[in-house]
């Protein structure tokens, strides 16, 4: 039962542009929404978060948006750079006692020069 | 991912033998976080610890598979008579408060487990 899901295993976006990955989730109490992005070899790096009682947060070229009717998450990149070629996973915190993190299955970004 | 340290990086095992894999959560972190991913998925939970406590076990195999936060030391994630199966790169995770709170989870660079 995959609760959090990234549907596009793959992206790929010129230098400059604006890169959108996406996720969507079953869960609806899940109350706090993360992006970390991976290199090989290294572990996932926190990029930015969301409260569920929000719709928008941005950090200088990362910007997420929850749609939490939608069950759905967004990452916008822009301006998409080369350095963040990488795997992105989407993130939800559960209500459980431990309030783990349940991962969707990541997207590979490639950002083209 | 300066902070939380996991050693090793690689750990190469025969199948029956036992994995021991240790995580030093960041400093002032109290509260670690086990996850395991296989090859092509995301990350799974396996188990939250706090100093001396194991909280949350429910995403860890019921048998085979321990975790301990001693008092003083690393925590330890401890793989007994492992199987090809347990092949796998298992990641730690502290945060300085339950659940994180509104800080995320940091994560250690991963123990790579190859058993042969």
């Amino acid at each position: 039962d995959q609760q959090v899901k990234q549907n596009s295993p793959s992206l790929s976006v010129q230098e400059g542009r604006i890169s959108i990955l996406n996720c969507d989730y079953t869960n609806s109490m899940f109350d706090y929404f993360l992006w970390y992005k991976k290199y090989p070899a290294e572990g996932p790096t926190f990029l930015i978060s969301i409260s569920s009682i929000k719709d928008k947060n941005e950090d200088g070229r990362f910007t997420v948006f929850l749609n939490k009717s939608a069950k759905h998450l967004s990452l916008h990149i822009v301006p998409s750079q080369p350095g963040d070629s990488a795997v992105y996973f989407c993130a939800a915190r559960g209500s459980g006692s431990a309030r783990q993190l349940t991962f969707g299955s990541g997207t590979q970004l490639t950002v083209l020069p | 991912n300066a902070g939380v340290m996991q050693n090793p990086r690689h750990l190469v095992r025969r199948r029956g033998q036992e994995a021991r894999l240790r995580c030093s959560p960041m400093k002032g972190h109290s509260h670690v976080y086990w996850y395991r991913q296989l090859p092509e998925e995301g990350l799974k939970f396996m188990v939250y610890l706090q100093k001396e406590n194991i909280i949350d076990e429910s995403g860890m195999p019921k048998e085979r598979f321990s975790a301990e936060f001693p008092k003083e030391g690393p925590s330890i994630l401890r793989i007994q008579q492992v199987v090809r199966g347990d092949s796998a790169a298992y990641f730690c995770a502290s945060s300085p408060e339950a659940g994180g709170g509104n800080q995320p989870q940091h994560f250690g660079d991963g123990t790579r487990l190859s058993i042969l």
